[in-house]
């Protein structure tokens, strides 16, 4: 059973344009929502992250949209970048089994110049 | 060290060995997980152990698959009679406990079955 379901799988945008990706969950002990920038070959890392209790978290060019009742987070990342281009991950922390990590299945972003 | 260490980095097997893979968490850290990321998909939940509880072991896909963690610090993940479907990058990470829960990754070990 997939718990987040991520969208969408790949995604191309133009230097300068908004990216957006969105990731959806169905466990209400979920507590906590990173998201996760990975570049090929290495680890993922923390990009930013949100907790239920905020609607939105903004660092930089990148913000977290958080709408609790539909039970939906999406990543926005405003003027991308060429350097931006890597996968993104949104994740769920379920606090109801002492803070596993669950992913979802990741988007893959090229951003074009 | 100042991050989470993966050993091998790469590791090529024959079909139908064992292979052992290391993480060596950030000290301090409780929470380890490992998941493993086949080519060009998402990462796939094996186990987490978290300080003294019993491990999640829910995510191991079959039984030639275990792992352990010794002292609350440096996990191995063994996978046995190896098959070609388990090649693949094998991602640790570790976190602390509580409300920073940023969990920090290694850089993976590359399993390649042939």
């Amino acid at each position: 059973q997939q718990q987040v379901k991520q969208s969408p799988q790949s995604l191309i945008v133009q230097k300068g344009g908004i990216s957006i990706i969105n990731c959806a969950y169905e466990n209400t002990a979920f507590d906590y929502f990173p998201w996760y920038q990975q570049f090929p070959g290495k680890g993922p890392a923390l990009l930013i992250a949100i907790r239920p209790d905020v609607s939105e978290k903004k660092e930089g060019r990148f913000t977290i949209s958080f709408n609790k009742s539909a039970k939906q987070f999406s990543l926005h990342i405003m003027d991308s970048q060429p350097g931006d281009s890597a996968t993104y991950f949104c994740a769920a922390r379920d606090g109801g089994s002492q803070g596993n990590l669950i992913f979802g299945k990741g988007t893959k972003l090229s951003v074009k110049p | 060290g100042a991050g989470v260490s993966q050993s091998p980095s790469n590791k090529v097997t024959e079909k139908g060995k064992d292979v052992e893979l290391r993480c060596d968490p950030i000290s301090g850290h409780t929470a380890l997980y490992w998941y493993r990321q086949r080519l060009g998909q998402g990462l796939e939940f094996l186990i987490y152990f978290q300080g003294n509880s019993a491990p999640d072991k829910s995510g191991l896909p079959s039984d030639r698959f275990s792992a352990e963690r010794t002292g609350g610090s440096v996990s191995t993940l063994t996978i046995q009679r190896t098959q070609q479907e388990d090649s693949a990058v094998y991602l640790c990470a570790s976190s602390r406990q509580g409300l920073n829960t940023e969990a920090f990754f290694g850089q993976g070990t590359r399993l390649t079955v042939v």
